[in-house]
């Protein structure tokens, strides 16, 4: 299966601050991957998906790059509502597989 | 507007099987795969596997095989996943989601508690 290495697991940052998450793939997945934002009790929402589209609705602050085996996902100028977990997940064929996650917290 | 409503939270006993519905509206049922998600307290995303509504074909990750069965009816747009001999390593939330290459819509998640 391919493994998915997210980072960092945790990171505090402060409204306003800009962040970026990374996402490293144990093979080559082209831009197949996808990114998930999930808030404390909620299902997780979609944000981007073939590494670098925002999915509906998604703020533009929000933006995807990568390809291959490395990724990341950078929100510029962080807003309140941004903190919760992220995930990101390869789409490129069973059996999907997701990053361990990582919690962004309000510093 | 799409949406995916699962059943209620579930207390059942070790090794007691349990199925999980996942009603969905707003769109075509038979046009879109639903997979199946695990989240473990505190932990990450599990893909469990899929069905495909339109001829009932299904893919599982090889962890599940076994222990999860998935089944559609197409009359009410319902997806199911039945978990059976259950333990407390399967206490966790479970979600169905809508498959459009990645996952574009979430059900709210069903919490599976497996205790005596």
């Amino acid at each position: 299966d391919i493994q998915m290495t997210q980072s960092p697991a945790s990171l505090s940052a402060s409204v306003g601050e800009t962040v970026t998450i990374t996402c490293r793939v144990s093979e080559n997945i082209y831009s197949y991957l996808a990114w998930y934002q999930q808030k404390q009790g909620k299902s997780p929402q979609l944000l981007v998906y073939n590494a670098k589209t925002l999915a509906e609705g998604v703020p533009s602050r929000f933006s995807g790059s990568g390809s291959g085996t490395q990724f990341s996902l950078t929100i510029n100028s962080m807003q309140p509502e941004d903190f919760g977990s992220y995930y990101c997940q390869h789409h490129y064929g069973t059996p999907y597989t997701f990053g361990g996650g990582t919690k962004l917290e309000i510093k | 507007e799409v949406q995916l409503q699962q059943s209620g939270p579930e207390l059942v006993k070790p090794g007691a099987s349990e199925k999980i519905s996942c009603k969905t509206s707003g769109y075509t049922f038979t046009a879109y795969n639903i997979h199946w998600v695990k989240q473990s307290h505190g932990k990450s995303l599990e893909w469990i596997g899929y069905i495909y509504p339109y001829n009932g074909g299904t893919g599982y990750n090889q962890k599940f095989k076994g222990k999860a069965t998935l089944t559609v009816d197409n009359s009410s747009s319902t997806a199911y996943m039945e978990l059976r001999s259950l333990t407390s390593e399967d206490s966790a939330v479970y979600y169905c989601a809508r498959h459009w290459g990645y996952f574009d819509y979430w059900g709210q998640g069903t919490t599976l508690i497996v205790s005596s």
